[in-house]
């Protein structure tokens, strides 16, 4: 089994509607990261999180909230999605501090 | 912002060739790493370089970093078709740990 894992794979929502991106991870790590990637810039930091009581916002959080329901769980919400929102979004883990990230497989969301 | 970029921006080459990519970063760093993307997939790390490193290995993989000139360089030796990805690098600036991605390069290996 995978140690990262993102629910749903994929998403298409309206604009508006609130949408929530689930993560799970099994490496036992404290380090979760939520990430967007756009064509041709690379990984974007939305928000992380170093332990459950710890919750850091990134370079973009703006129209992000995060919910850290326990170690191995990292849900990144879009109270309203607006278009540009469209991405792919990127859960991942760390055991130190600037190591070694893993990834999640991503979900592809398209906000029309 | 981003802190690293990477050069070329896309990279093709045919199978058994080396490939080089190169990254440059702007502040001062702990370490830096180097990720690969199949497409629309996850990143998968490959090899971590820390700062007082000059140069590591990894299987047919050689890193290279000079922190005097803020780049790094990551070669590719014997291309296989299955190294046809995008490749990233990352820095972790010495303020606060976090990983800055650079855009990466798209590398096409010709069979």
């Amino acid at each position: 089994d995978a140690d990262v894992t993102q629910t749903p794979r994929n998403r298409i929502t309206k604009t508006g509607k609130r949408i929530m991106l689930e993560c799970s991870q099994t490496k036992g790590h404290d380090r979760m990261y939520w990430y967007r990637q756009d064509p041709g810039l690379g990984l974007r930091l939305i928000y992380y999180s170093f332990d459950v009581k710890d919750i850091n916002k990134g370079e973009i959080s703006d129209g992000y909230s995060v919910s850290r329901q326990a170690q191995a769980k990292f849900s990144l919400s879009l109270e309203s999605a607006i278009p540009n929102q469209t991405a792919l979004y990127f859960c991942a883990t760390s055991g130190v501090a600037g190591g070694e990230q893993y990834f999640g497989p991503g979900t592809r969301l398209t906000v029309t | 912002s981003q802190q690293g970029e990477e050069d070329p921006q896309a990279l093709s080459i045919q199978e058994g060739e080396n490939a080089t990519m190169n990254c440059s970063y702007k502040t001062s760093i702990n370490n830096l790493q180097w990720y690969r993307q199949n497409s629309g997939r996850g990143l998968v790390h490959l090899i971590l370089i820390r700062s007082n490193e000059r140069e590591k290995h990894s299987g047919r993989l050689r890193v290279t970093l000079d922190t005097s000139k803020k780049s790094s360089s990551l070669l590719i030796t014997a291309s296989r078709a299955a190294d046809t990805a995008s490749y990233f690098c990352a820095t972790d600036a010495r303020s606060n740990y976090q990983l800055i991605w650079g855009a990466g390069t798209k590398l096409i290996i010709k069979p």
